[in-house]
């Protein structure tokens, strides 16, 4: 059974704080790994990797593939109240499907 | 405005009568999907669509209806809703699936169901 785990579940950190959140999977047909930023509404596209862009940065968050570990890390550095969300780890199989995880839920206070 | 819209926002019934999801995206993705979000469950599947009148079954399509007679609607029935329906239900659209990876999807706004 396809399965996506993330941890923490939920984190607390100040603003300025640096966290690092985590994504390990088990499904068969991996194409891909994806990271969704989600606040009160939809889930945003944040990232994508695959076996040919197993690393990638966009301002203060940066993500990471292991597919050595089968897992994934996402960064985010100099935390700002703006950052509170859940963020979503998703893994993309062959079907074109979706496994999402459950979600870290992030909440940074000033 | 092009992107992907869902009607209604926000939708309360009882138990036993037929509901349906509105979805429509203005991109011409060739994919579209129905997933479900619960506390504890994460998003999960309930089906997709690889183009116009071909869907297939996701990870909990028991209650539920789809049918996608033109490329840009994906409309998703609950042909007898159940309380354990009552969910937040987002509909996502996605160009496909190609070799090194998976296309990313992008989300409407979402549906929030109350089955009472």
């Amino acid at each position: 059974e396809d399965k996506v785990v993330q941890s923490p579940l939920s984190l607390v950190v100040h603003e300025g704080d640096t966290v690092t959140l985590n994504c390990s999977y088990e499904v068969t047909n991996f194409r891909s790994l994806l990271w969704y930023k989600q606040e009160k509404k939809a889930p945003t596209f944040l990232f994508m990797l695959t076996s040919s862009g197993i690393e990638k940065k966009s301002g203060r968050l940066s993500s990471i593939l292991d597919k050595k570990e089968l897992s994934s890390i996402l960064n985010i550095t100099a935390t700002q109240t703006g950052d509170s969300a859940i963020y979503l780890c998703a893994v993309g199989t062959g079907a074109n499907n979706l496994f999402f995880g459950t979600g870290t839920r992030l909440t940074v206070i000033p | 405005d092009a992107g992907i819209t869902q009607s209604p926002r926000y939708k309360i019934t009882e138990t036993g009568r037929q509901v349906t999801l509105m979805c429509h995206q203005t991109w011409s993705h060739s994919y579209m999907f129905w997933y479900r979000q619960d506390l504890g469950h994460g998003l999960r599947l309930i089906y997709y669509s690889a183009a116009a009148d071909i869907t297939d079954k996701g990870e909990v399509p028991d209650g539920y209806v789809v049918s996608r007679s033109k490329t840009e609607n994906f409309p998703l029935t609950l042909e007898s809703a159940t309380r354990s329906q009552t969910s937040v239900y987002f509909c996502a659209s996605s160009g496909g699936v190609w070799e090194s990876g998976t296309y990313e999807q992008y989300f409407g706004p979402g549906t929030r169901l109350t089955v009472t």
